[in-house]
């Protein structure tokens, strides 16, 4: 049973700390994608990869958020350095192109304090 | 920009038939999805729907989508406890972009 995997699953962190989310997905899936549940702003996407290069990241604050694909079975995002206000839990999901289903990780819940 | 709207409670009764509805502004949406979430847990996608259809079934679940009026909706027959859950819709838009627009998501509350 392929699943989108994510760790860790809860990460608790001071203001100021670096914060690295990682993601394994689904093998054979080309699409990848970065997206961020609270409960003010809902679901939101922040990033995603096709062919592991980045296509498009505007969902991302630029100055503390970084993701990358560093190959076909990881991808990363990070925040440095964090603040409160990222509280919130982080999904990834993986596709194929060819096909239309997104699969969501279990997630990643992050506290900062 | 995109956005897509859902009421954020429904209330039924076991056994009955739940209808969940969504509206969405983005006329260029390709496709158009329903996932669940339970407590905890992540996104398991249900189903979805490509923007030139207008119904999908799949077991005891119906996705009736009004291209005209941007309106989707998905039916849940015979509503069981397990159902109880946030369901979100989302669409995809045909800009090029593959992310997923989501709305604030459904609770949907079994009574007994």
């Amino acid at each position: 049973d392929a699943r989108v995997t994510q760790t860790p699953r809860h990460k608790v962190t001071e203001m100021g700390q670096e914060v690295t989310m990682r993601c394994q997905p689904i093998l054979g899936h080309n699409t990848v994608f970065w997206y961020r549940q609270t409960m003010m702003q809902g679901l939101e996407l922040l990033a995603y990869f096709r062919n592991r290069a980045p296509l498009d990241d505007s969902g991302m604050p630029k100055d503390r958020f970084s993701a990358e694909m560093p190959d076909a079975t990881l991808a990363t995002l990070k925040i440095q350095p964090s603040e409160p206000r990222d509280s919130a839990v982080y999904f990834c999901a993986s596709g194929r192109d060819e096909e239309r289903e997104q699969f969501f990780g279990p997630g990643t819940r992050l506290t900062v304090l | 920009g995109e956005d897509v709207e859902q009421s954020l409670f429904l209330s039924v009764r076991e056994g009955d038939s739940s209808v969940i509805n969504c509206t969405y502004t983005d006329s260029s949406s390709t496709y158009l999805y329903w996932y669940k979430q339970e407590p905890g847990a992540g996104l398991q996608l249900l189903t979805y729907i490509f923007s030139n259809m207008d119904m999908k079934q799949d077991q005891r679940l119906t996705v009736l989508l009004n291209k005209k009026d941007k309106h989707l909706s998905l039916r849940i027959a015979d509503t069981q406890t397990g159902d109880s859950a946030i369901y979100f819709c989302a669409d995809r838009s045909g800009g090029g972009a593959d992310g997923l627009t989501f709305g604030k998501g459904t609770h949907l509350i079994i009574q007994p």
